[in-house]
């Protein structure tokens, strides 16, 4: 059981160019959300899904876009990278219906933009 | 709305002794917590969770936490540190569908 993948693990971006971080889940969740983390400040959610064709704003949603076309799949786009994007990345999942269930994390993906 | 908030970014504790990592949390409604740990250049794994039901709730690697509502407060313990628990340490809360908000983050550190 594979869980949460992310890719790439490891990314160098110039400022304005863009990107695609990949997600996928093998678990049949629900529910699909990005975070970034960032020193000090914990993670912050970015977007989340809550099933296919369904998405919808977290707290830094501002130069992020995701869609939803399948249950497994959560890609999250960069469209103009921005140093202040540096940071690392996790995507999560965890099925629904029940705010206490365990959200699951991949390995992190880990971006710089110079 | 709902807030988490972690006393002390770092905390060091000699092997063997009592770990004490604090949370505090505000929720508009009834609460479910969890404690999460990370592993230099890993993703985050459950240690624990409280949902409903007994207010002290033990979790894996020896840890665990208790709820108690009067002070909002799931501090998470456990009685004889290790070398393997250094990591960091998360707390979490979420009163709604689904939206999980994270504290900043606890730095455990094991001197031997």
């Amino acid at each position: 059981n594979a869980g949460v993948t992310q890719t790439p693990k490891f990314q160098v971006l110039k400022t304005g160019q863009s990107m695609t971080l990949q997600c996928a889940q093998d678990m049949n969740h629900e529910y699909m959300s990005w975070y970034r983390q960032d020193p000090g400040m914990g993670l912050r959610l970015i977007h989340y899904s809550v099933g296919a064709g369904i998405t919808d704003q977290g707290e830094v949603p501002n130069g992020y876009n995701v869609s939803r076309s399948t249950t497994e799949d959560f890609p999250l786009r960069l469209l103009s990278a921005a140093p202040s994007q540096t940071s690392v990345y996790f995507c999560a999942s965890s099925s629904t219906g029940n705010s206490g269930n365990t959200i699951y994390f991949g390995e992190g993906s880990w971006l710089t933009v110079v | 709305a709902q807030s988490v908030t972690q006393l002390g970014s770092h905390v060091s504790v000699s092997e063997g002794a009592l770990v004490l990592l604090r949370c505090n949390y505000s929720s508009s409604v009834p609460p479910y917590l969890f404690w999460y740990v990370q592993y230099p250049n890993q993703g985050l794994q459950l240690l624990l969770k409280y949902t409903t039901g007994a207010t002290l709730v033990k979790g894996i690697n020896g840890f665990e936490a208790e709820f108690k509502k009067s002070e909002t407060s799931f501090h998470l313990t456990k009685p004889s540190a290790h070398m393997s628990d250094a990591a960091e340490y998360f707390c979490a809360v979420t009163g709604g569908y689904q939206k999980v908000t994270f504290g900043t983050g606890t730095k455990l550190q094991v001197i031997p």
